[in-house]
Protein backbone atom coordinates (compact mmCIF):
# COMPACT_ATOMS: atom_id res chain seq x y z
CA UNK A 1 0.00 0.00 0.00
CA UNK A 2 1.03 3.32 -0.16
CA UNK A 3 3.53 5.38 2.57
CA UNK A 4 3.82 9.37 3.30
CA UNK A 5 6.55 10.67 4.54
CA UNK A 6 6.71 13.63 6.23
CA UNK A 7 9.53 16.64 7.34
CA UNK A 8 9.79 18.17 9.65
CA UNK A 9 7.95 16.92 12.44
CA UNK A 10 8.15 20.63 13.75
CA UNK A 11 9.03 24.17 12.47
CA UNK A 12 9.37 27.37 13.81
CA UNK A 13 9.38 30.23 11.53
CA UNK A 14 9.12 34.28 12.38
CA UNK A 15 6.05 36.29 11.25
CA UNK A 16 7.03 37.02 8.03
CA UNK A 17 9.13 34.45 6.94
CA UNK A 18 8.44 31.19 4.41
CA UNK A 19 7.61 27.91 5.62
CA UNK A 20 8.60 24.72 3.73
CA UNK A 21 6.87 21.44 4.18
CA UNK A 22 8.05 17.91 2.44
CA UNK A 23 6.49 14.65 1.44
CA UNK A 24 7.29 11.69 -0.32
CA UNK A 25 4.96 8.97 -1.57
CA UNK A 26 5.38 5.33 -2.47
CA UNK A 27 2.67 4.40 -4.98
CA UNK A 28 3.38 5.43 -8.28
CA UNK A 29 -0.40 4.88 -8.96
CA UNK A 30 -1.41 7.80 -6.62
CA UNK A 31 -2.53 10.83 -8.15
CA UNK A 32 -4.44 13.11 -5.86
CA UNK A 33 -2.04 15.37 -2.95
CA UNK A 34 -4.17 17.36 -0.45
CA UNK A 35 -3.13 19.40 2.32
CA UNK A 36 -4.73 19.58 5.56
CA UNK A 37 -4.59 21.78 8.03
CA UNK A 38 -5.61 20.55 11.90
CA UNK A 39 -6.03 23.40 14.88
CA UNK A 40 -6.20 21.57 18.07
CA UNK A 41 -9.53 20.10 18.73
CA UNK A 42 -11.02 20.09 15.09
CA UNK A 43 -10.57 18.19 12.68
CA UNK A 44 -8.32 18.61 9.47
CA UNK A 45 -9.60 21.32 6.86
CA UNK A 46 -8.79 21.00 2.81
CA UNK A 47 -6.29 24.20 2.57
CA UNK A 48 -4.87 23.35 -1.11
CA UNK A 49 -4.48 20.23 -3.71
CA UNK A 50 -2.71 19.33 -6.93
CA UNK A 51 -3.30 15.89 -9.21
CA UNK A 52 -0.80 14.68 -10.69
CA UNK A 53 -0.98 16.53 -14.50
CA UNK A 54 -0.09 19.47 -12.61
CA UNK A 55 3.33 20.43 -11.44
CA UNK A 56 2.56 23.65 -9.05
CA UNK A 57 -0.72 25.36 -8.17
CA UNK A 58 -0.37 28.34 -6.09
CA UNK A 59 -3.64 30.24 -3.72
CA UNK A 60 -2.80 33.78 -2.50
CA UNK A 61 -0.02 32.97 0.45
CA UNK A 62 0.11 29.17 -0.28
CA UNK A 63 1.30 27.25 -3.09
CA UNK A 64 2.28 22.89 -3.93
CA UNK A 65 5.00 21.67 -6.02
CA UNK A 66 4.74 18.13 -7.48
CA UNK A 67 7.96 16.25 -9.09
CA UNK A 68 5.96 12.97 -9.74
CA UNK A 69 9.37 11.29 -10.95
CA UNK A 70 10.91 11.68 -7.50
CA UNK A 71 7.40 11.05 -5.88
CA UNK A 72 7.58 13.97 -3.77
CA UNK A 73 5.62 17.14 -2.97
CA UNK A 74 6.22 20.52 -1.20
CA UNK A 75 3.81 23.14 0.92
CA UNK A 76 5.07 26.66 0.81
CA UNK A 77 3.47 29.16 2.70
CA UNK A 78 5.04 32.54 2.23
CA UNK A 79 4.94 35.78 4.50
CA UNK A 80 3.63 33.33 7.56
CA UNK A 81 0.79 35.25 10.73
CA UNK A 82 0.68 33.66 13.57
CA UNK A 83 -2.66 32.12 12.63
CA UNK A 84 -0.86 29.94 10.35
CA UNK A 85 0.12 27.87 13.29
CA UNK A 86 -0.92 24.73 13.03
CA UNK A 87 -0.43 20.86 12.57
CA UNK A 88 -0.36 20.70 8.53
CA UNK A 89 -0.78 17.22 6.99
CA UNK A 90 -0.35 15.88 3.92
CA UNK A 91 -1.73 12.97 2.13
CA UNK A 92 -2.03 11.23 -0.78
CA UNK A 93 -4.90 8.87 -3.28
CA UNK A 94 -5.54 6.78 -6.00
CA UNK A 95 -8.91 9.03 -7.68
CA UNK A 96 -9.32 5.63 -9.77
CA UNK A 97 -9.41 3.13 -6.59
CA UNK A 98 -11.75 4.73 -3.70
CA UNK A 99 -9.54 7.65 -2.81
CA UNK A 100 -8.96 6.63 0.23
CA UNK A 101 -6.53 9.04 1.63
CA UNK A 102 -2.87 7.65 3.25
CA UNK A 103 -1.52 10.60 5.83
CA UNK A 104 1.66 11.66 6.36
CA UNK A 105 2.67 12.13 10.35
CA UNK A 106 2.45 15.82 10.58
CA UNK A 107 4.27 18.77 11.10
CA UNK A 108 3.33 21.28 13.96
CA UNK A 109 3.99 24.83 12.43
CA UNK A 110 4.69 27.81 15.08
CA UNK A 111 4.91 30.99 13.55
CA UNK A 112 5.92 33.26 16.20
CA UNK A 113 5.15 37.22 16.45
CA UNK B 1 -26.21 20.67 9.14
CA UNK B 2 -23.36 22.47 6.69
CA UNK B 3 -20.84 20.26 7.84
CA UNK B 4 -20.29 16.87 9.14
CA UNK B 5 -20.89 16.08 12.19
CA UNK B 6 -19.84 13.73 14.75
CA UNK B 7 -21.04 12.27 18.34
CA UNK B 8 -20.11 12.25 20.79
CA UNK B 9 -17.38 14.55 21.29
CA UNK B 10 -15.64 12.77 23.54
CA UNK B 11 -16.46 9.82 25.34
CA UNK B 12 -14.35 7.95 28.34
CA UNK B 13 -15.28 4.66 28.80
CA UNK B 14 -14.42 1.15 30.61
CA UNK B 15 -11.88 -1.72 29.52
CA UNK B 16 -14.64 -4.32 27.50
CA UNK B 17 -17.59 -2.16 26.67
CA UNK B 18 -18.77 -1.71 23.73
CA UNK B 19 -19.08 2.23 22.06
CA UNK B 20 -21.08 3.44 19.03
CA UNK B 21 -19.54 6.51 17.27
CA UNK B 22 -21.95 8.15 14.70
CA UNK B 23 -21.15 10.71 12.07
CA UNK B 24 -23.87 12.47 10.25
CA UNK B 25 -22.52 13.73 6.56
CA UNK B 26 -22.68 16.63 4.25
CA UNK B 27 -25.96 16.29 3.00
CA UNK B 28 -25.80 14.94 -0.35
CA UNK B 29 -22.64 13.43 -0.15
CA UNK B 30 -22.30 9.37 -1.33
CA UNK B 31 -19.06 8.53 0.01
CA UNK B 32 -18.23 8.40 4.04
CA UNK B 33 -14.59 7.77 5.42
CA UNK B 34 -14.03 6.88 8.79
CA UNK B 35 -10.34 7.51 10.17
CA UNK B 36 -8.79 7.16 13.24
CA UNK B 37 -5.87 9.17 14.63
CA UNK B 38 -3.36 8.43 17.65
CA UNK B 39 -2.17 11.71 19.63
CA UNK B 40 0.71 13.10 17.20
CA UNK B 41 0.09 11.21 14.54
CA UNK B 42 -1.59 11.74 11.14
CA UNK B 43 -5.08 10.05 10.64
CA UNK B 44 -5.64 6.62 9.57
CA UNK B 45 -7.92 4.85 7.10
CA UNK B 46 -10.60 2.55 8.49
CA UNK B 47 -13.29 2.09 6.50
CA UNK B 48 -15.27 4.00 3.22
CA UNK B 49 -18.68 3.63 2.29
CA UNK B 50 -19.96 4.50 -1.08
CA UNK B 51 -23.93 4.23 -0.75
CA UNK B 52 -24.73 1.65 1.80
CA UNK B 53 -22.40 -0.61 1.46
CA UNK B 54 -18.71 -0.87 2.61
CA UNK B 55 -16.24 -0.30 -0.50
CA UNK B 56 -13.12 -0.86 1.44
CA UNK B 57 -12.44 -1.64 4.97
CA UNK B 58 -9.21 -2.88 4.81
CA UNK B 59 -7.85 -0.90 7.25
CA UNK B 60 -10.18 -1.81 10.51
CA UNK B 61 -8.04 -3.66 13.07
CA UNK B 62 -9.86 -6.66 13.68
CA UNK B 63 -13.31 -8.04 14.33
CA UNK B 64 -14.11 -5.48 17.09
CA UNK B 65 -14.36 -2.87 15.15
CA UNK B 66 -17.94 -2.69 12.65
CA UNK B 67 -19.53 0.16 10.36
CA UNK B 68 -22.89 0.67 9.13
CA UNK B 69 -24.55 3.38 7.09
CA UNK B 70 -28.12 1.54 6.53
CA UNK B 71 -29.93 4.33 4.31
CA UNK B 72 -26.57 5.70 3.02
CA UNK B 73 -26.39 8.88 5.31
CA UNK B 74 -25.75 8.37 8.71
CA UNK B 75 -22.91 6.15 9.83
CA UNK B 76 -21.97 4.50 12.90
CA UNK B 77 -19.00 2.73 14.20
CA UNK B 78 -19.10 0.02 16.29
CA UNK B 79 -16.79 -0.90 18.77
CA UNK B 80 -17.01 -4.12 20.94
CA UNK B 81 -14.91 -5.45 24.15
CA UNK B 82 -12.83 -1.96 23.95
CA UNK B 83 -9.22 -1.85 24.75
CA UNK B 84 -7.05 0.94 25.96
CA UNK B 85 -5.06 0.69 23.03
CA UNK B 86 -8.37 1.76 21.08
CA UNK B 87 -8.15 5.56 22.92
CA UNK B 88 -7.72 7.79 20.05
CA UNK B 89 -9.89 10.55 18.29
CA UNK B 90 -12.07 8.89 15.29
CA UNK B 91 -12.90 10.76 12.51
CA UNK B 92 -15.70 11.04 9.86
CA UNK B 93 -15.06 12.42 6.33
CA UNK B 94 -17.75 13.31 3.51
CA UNK B 95 -16.98 13.48 -0.14
CA UNK B 96 -19.57 14.57 -2.90
CA UNK B 97 -18.71 10.74 -4.49
CA UNK B 98 -15.85 9.17 -5.22
CA UNK B 99 -14.71 10.19 -8.46
CA UNK B 100 -15.48 13.82 -8.27
CA UNK B 101 -13.38 16.32 -6.73
CA UNK B 102 -11.54 13.52 -4.73
CA UNK B 103 -11.87 16.29 -1.55
CA UNK B 104 -12.85 15.00 1.54
CA UNK B 105 -14.87 17.27 4.68
CA UNK B 106 -14.04 16.21 7.90
CA UNK B 107 -15.74 16.54 11.32
CA UNK B 108 -14.51 17.44 14.63
CA UNK B 109 -13.86 14.04 15.69
CA UNK B 110 -15.27 11.90 18.79
CA UNK B 111 -12.29 11.14 21.10
CA UNK B 112 -12.83 8.20 23.00
CA UNK B 113 -10.87 7.22 26.42
CA UNK B 114 -10.92 4.01 27.45
CA UNK B 115 -9.97 3.72 31.01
Amino acid sequence: GENVEQHPSTLSVQEGDSAVIKCTYSDSASNYFPWYKQELGKGPQLIIDIRSNVGEKKDQRIAVTLNKTAKHFSLHITETQPEDSAVYFCAASNNNAGNMLTFGGGTRLMVKP
Amino acid sequence: GAGVSQTPSNKVTEKGKYVELRCDPISGHTALYWYRQSLGQGPEFLIYFQGTGAADDSGLPNDRFFAVRPEGSVSTLKIQRTERGDSAVYLCASSLDLWNTGELFFGEGSRLTVL
